[in-house]
């Protein structure tokens, strides 16, 4: 069955860096695009980042453009975070989430997630 | 990149119907129909319910429909189930971005 496992969270000071890992297994990884979708504690869902199944195409949210970047390992079927500069804000769990199966506009399969703390 | 507009809870007794609605302009929608409904219990992983505005994926309840209509999209559930008490999320898909509304609490009384 399909699963994605996250890694790397933890706490981390303001203006620091942390890359987070999503390891998939159960699909053909090469063929779906993923995505990173945060949500801070008691908060709502906040897309992050989308890279193409290749890995030729990124888009990032306008609040970590410049400070973020996803990429993929085709070869480990793992997809990555990096995410540099660190705030407050950036406080949350982060999710991958896999593009489906019959619609690439929806997210079929998401991580359990993984906790960042910004704080000093 | 604003987040589309819910309401923040809904409620309903078992066996009622409700419905979420979901409002964003023009361009947050685009020009294609992408709009898809997440349900997401305390703890727990977003679970997809509807993908394109009206279509279930496997093994979701029927009691699950989705609609658009201008720049408001609409999920509705049916008969009511304890089960069914949980946040929903409403997005919108395009090739470069995802947009989620700010949820909607739902309370089967």
């Amino acid at each position: 069955q399909v699963q994605l496992v996250e890694s790397g969270g933890g706490v981390v000071q303001p203006g620091r860096s942390l890359r987070l890992s999503c390891a998939a297994s159960g699909f053909t990884f090469s063929y779906y695009g993923m995505h990173w979708v945060r949500q801070a504690p008691g908060k709502g869902l906040e897309w992050v980042a989308v890279i193409s199944y290749d890995g030729s195409n990124k888009y990032y949210a306008d609040s970590v453009k410049g400070r973020f970047t996803i990429s993929r390992d085709n070869s480990k079927k793992t997809v990555y975070l990096q995410m540099n500069s660190l705030r407050a804000e950036d406080t949350a769990v982060y999710r991958c989430a896999k593009e489906g199966v019959v619609a690439a506009t929806a997210f079929d399969y998401w991580g359990q997630g993984n906790l960042v703390t910004v704080s000093s | 990149q604003s987040a589309l507009t819910q309401p923040a809870s809904v409620s309903g007794s078992p066996g009622q119907s409700i419905t979420i609605s979901c409002t964003g302009t023009s361009s947050d929608f685009g020009v294609y129909n992408y709009v898809s409904w997440y349900q997401q219990h305390p703890g727990k992983a977003p679970k997809l319910m509807i993908y394109n505005v009206s279509n279930r994926p496997s093994g979701v309840s029927n009691r699950f429909s989705g609609s658009k209509s201008g720049n408001t999209a609409s999920l509705t559930i049916s008969g009511l189930q304890a089960e069914d008490e949980a946040d929903y999320y409403c997005s919108s898909y395009t090739s470069t971005r995802t947009l989620f509304g700010g949820g909607t609490k739902l309370t089967v009384l």
